[in-house]
C-alpha cells in the first residue's frame, strides 16, 4: 500500500498569511493526488485534483503543485473561512490512501 | 444539483451486522464509479471500498475485506455497504462518495451516517 504523510499535523497562521502544507507518498504516484478540505461536522470537499487543477468553485488562493512523491497545497492569502482540516489522497492505485490530515487554525 | 444521501447508521453490538444505503440524485448514477469512506471519531479519513459504474470492478481495504460487501442498483440509483462481524474499531461516520466522471478522484460526498459498535 502507498503511505501518505502530511506535514505539519497542525498549524496556526494569521489572516493574509501564505500557508503551505506538504504531502509525501511512499511510492511514485505521478500526479494522481487530490486535496480535500473538511470543516467540523461536515463532509470533506475536494479542492484540487490531479495535483494542481482547481475544482470548480474553489477560490484561486488555493493552489497545488508537485509530482512523483512530493506535493504541496498552498493558500496564498489565508482567510478566516479556511480554518479546517486538510487531507491529501492518492488515487494512483488501490487501496486509495489518505494523509493523516493537517489542522489549520486562524490566529 | 447532484446529491448523495446515506442512511442506515445505528448502534450495533460487536459481531452484529448492518446495511448502509446511499441514494443518489441529480446525476446519472449508472455512469459513475462509487466509493465508501469512513472516519472514526476524532480521526482521519479511511477509504473502504470502490465499485465501478457497472459493478464489474470492486476493491476493498484490507481492514474490511471479507466482512464488508459493496454493491449497487443502478435502476434504483442506490449504493449499499453490507457490514458483517462488526467490531468496536468500525465505529465511524460512513460516507458515500462519487468519483469524477471518466476519472478516479472523489468529487462528491454524502453527509455521512454514524455507525456505533458497542455493547
Amino acid at each position: 500500500d502507498i503511505q501518505m504523510t502530511q506535514s505539519p499535523s497542525s498549524l496556526s497562521a494569521s489572516v493574509g498569511a501564505r500557508v503551505t502544507i506538504t504531502c509525501r507518498a511512499s511510492h511514485d504516484i505521478t500526479n494522481y493526488l487530490v486535496w480535500f478540505q473538511q470543516k467540523p461536522g461536515k463532509a470533506p470537499e475536494s479542492l484540487i485534483y490531479a495535483t494542481s487543477y482547481l475544482q470548480s468553485g474553489v477560490p484561486s488562493r488555493f493552489s497545488g503543485s508537485g509530482s512523483g512523491t512530493d506535493f504541496t497545497l498552498t493558500i496564498s492569502s489565508l482567510q478566516p473561512e479556511d480554518s479546517a482540516t486538510y487531507y491529501c489522497q492518492q488515487y494512483k492505485t488501490y487501496p486509495y490512501t489518505f494523509g493523516q490530515g493537517t489542522r489549520l487554525e486562524i490566529k | 444539483e447532484a446529491q448523495l444521501v446515506e442512511s442506515g447508521g445505528d448502534l450495533v453490538q460487536p459481531g452484529g451486522s448492518l446495511r448502509l444505503s446511499c441514494g443518489a440524485s441529480g446525476f446519472t448514477f449508472s455512469s459513475f464509479n462509487m466509493n465508501w469512506v469512513r472516519q472514526a471519531p476524532g480521526r482521519g479519513l479511511e477509504w473502504l471500498s470502490h465499485i465501478s459504474y457497472g459493478s464489474t470492478v470492486i476493491h476493498y481495504a484490507d481492514s474490511v475485506k471479507g466482512r464488508f460487501t459493496i454493491y449497487r442498483d443502478n435502476a434504483k440509483k442506490s449504493l449499499t455497504l453490507k457490514m458483517n462481524n462488526l467490531r468496536a474499531e468500525d465505529t465511524a461516520v460512513y460516507y458515500c462518495a462519487r468519483e469524477k466522471y471518466n476519472d478516479y478522484w472523489i468529487d462528491l460526498w454524502g453527509q455521512g451516517t454514524l455507525v456505533t459498535v458497542s455493547t
